[in-house]
């Protein structure tokens, strides 16, 4: 069973910066089966991109994931006050799961 | 516009049984798996178990494989999820969710806003 790690746990940043968020995977991630999501405080998750790279319907192109194998990541290109929220990897290939998370928080 | 409403959570004690509905509208119900998530207050997300368009397939995490058991009933557009033996690891608010296939395997679009379950003595 693949297991998702994500780093760092949390992230401070001002609005305007880059913001790198990673999600490695236990074991290689075939068909780049890979989702992330943003889950805000009260608020049920959104989906932001599928397939590690394909932004889901509309989602503001600052979104961007990359990577393959067994590395991924989601970059956030310039932060807006609405970004500020835990991120979710997960993997829905041979099974489902999720990563642990990574909030990004105010600095 | 989709709904998901879950229904069914509640108080429970430690080895008791519970068992979650979840009524779905707004979208052709039978073309799409279903799943269940879960959160422990102020935790991550946690896959519980998912069910395909024609309960075909069904998969569950290793945490509850054998204890919960997901079903639907596409004459009702809704989907269940029936938990025996329950542990205080169990509570959570867990929600009902719509995959964006007919198959369980893959990602999702719609989240209901849960139903809390709470095992304790």
């Amino acid at each position: 069973e693949i297991v998702l790690t994500q780093s760092p746990g949390t992230l401070s940043l001002s609005p305007g910066e880059r913001a790198t968020l990673s999600c490695r995977a236990s074991q290689i991630v075939s068909g780049n089966y890979l989702a992330w999501y943003q889950q805000k405080p009260g608020q049920t998750p959104r989906l932001l991109v599928y397939g590690a790279s394909s932004r889901a319907t509309g989602i503001p192109d600052r979104f961007s994931g990359s990577g393959s194998g067994t590395d991924f990541t989601l970059t956030i290109s310039r932060l807006e006050p609405e970004d500020f929220a835990v991120y979710y990897c997960q993997y829905y290939g041979s099974s489902l799961t999720f990563g642990g998370g990574t909030k990004v928080e105010i600095k | 516009e989709v709904q998901l409403v879950e229904s069914g959570g509640g108080l429970v004690q430690p080895g008791r049984s519970l068992r979650l509905s979840c009524a779905a509208s707004g979208f052709t119900f039978d073309d799409y798996a279903m799943h269940w998530v879960r959160q422990a207050p102020g935790k991550g997300l946690e896959w519980v178990s998912g069910i395909s368009w024609n309960s075909g397939n069904i998969g569950y995490a290793d945490s509850v494989r054998g204890r919960l058991t997901i079903s639907r009933d596409n004459a009702k557009n809704s989907v269940y999820l029936q938990m025996n033996s329950l542990r205080a690891e169990d509570t959570a608010l867990y929600y009902c969710v719509k995959g964006l296939s007919s198959t369980w395997l893959y990602y999702f679009d719609y989240w209901g806003q849960g139903t809390q379950v709470t095992v304790s003595s």
